[in-house]
């Protein structure tokens, strides 16, 4: 059974400072993906991964996909108000797609 | 280009009724999917339809269901409603272009979602 594990479930961040957020699954996927969602608000789609070795960026946030390892980041580079929201990842596999936790992300000034 | 839109919004049932979402995707995109999010669960996959056939699939019982139509509208059907049936329902719909290096690229879009709350 496919099971997403995301960590941390909770990070508090001061504005500038980079971060990276881990999302491991436990059996092989075909996709993966990263959301955010501010609150009361619905998903909105950051990143689609689709191979080993995947890398897409978009602002301040890049995601990466590693197969080998079941291993997909999310990293924040230089950290704004704007980016606090909560972040989803969720791996595709054998027809049936599963969800992390979330992990809340607070960006202080 | 109009977003994904989702009727209702808002929706009050009791235990025992049933219960049909609607969602209406972007204009070209032909695959729809589906998502339960509660506070308890989190968020969970229904399934995933493209061009009228069931693609992927969740662990839910068979009491969830859907289905799409020829325009792409898809609808989520709940019978037998119990109480941890109440819930944020989303749809999403997407696209697959080719990439500028030549790989497959998927857009996601998500509609507002549709608060289900089964009393």
């Amino acid at each position: 059974e496919l099971k997403v594990e995301q960590n941390p479930l909770f990070l508090s961040m001061q504005e500038g400072k980079n971060y990276t957020i881990y999302c491991n699954y436990s059996t092989t996927s075909d996709r993966l993906y990263w959301y955010r969602q501010d609150p009361g608000k619905s998903l909105e789609s950051l990143f689609v991964l689709l191979s080993n070795g995947a890398v897409k960026q978009e602002g301040r946030l890049m995601a990466s996909l590693d197969t080998k390892a079941r291993l997909s980041t999310l990293h924040i580079t230089a950290a704004v108000h704007d980016l606090s929201a909560t972040y989803f990842c969720a791996a595709l596999g054998r027809g049936d797609m599963r969800f992390g936790a979330g992990t809340r992300l607070t960006v202080k000034p | 280009k109009a977003g994904v839109t989702q009727t209702p919004r808002y929706l009050i049932k009791t235990r025992g009724q049933q219960v049909t979402l609607s969602c209406s995707p972007i204009s070209g995109h032909r695959s729809v999917s589906w998502y339960q999010q509660t506070p308890g669960q989190g968020l969970q996959f229904l399934f995933e339809y493209f061009s009228e056939t069931q693609r992927n699939k969740g662990n839910f019982p068979g009491r969830f269901s859907g289905r799409q139509f020829s325009n792409s509208r898809s609808e989520m059907n709940v019978s037998t409603l119990e109480l941890g049936d109440s819930a944020l329902y989303l749809c999403a719909s997407s696209s697959q272009t080719l990439g500028t290096s030549g790989g497959v690229q998927e857009t996601q879009y998500f509609g507002p979602g549709t608060r289900l709350l089964v009393l």
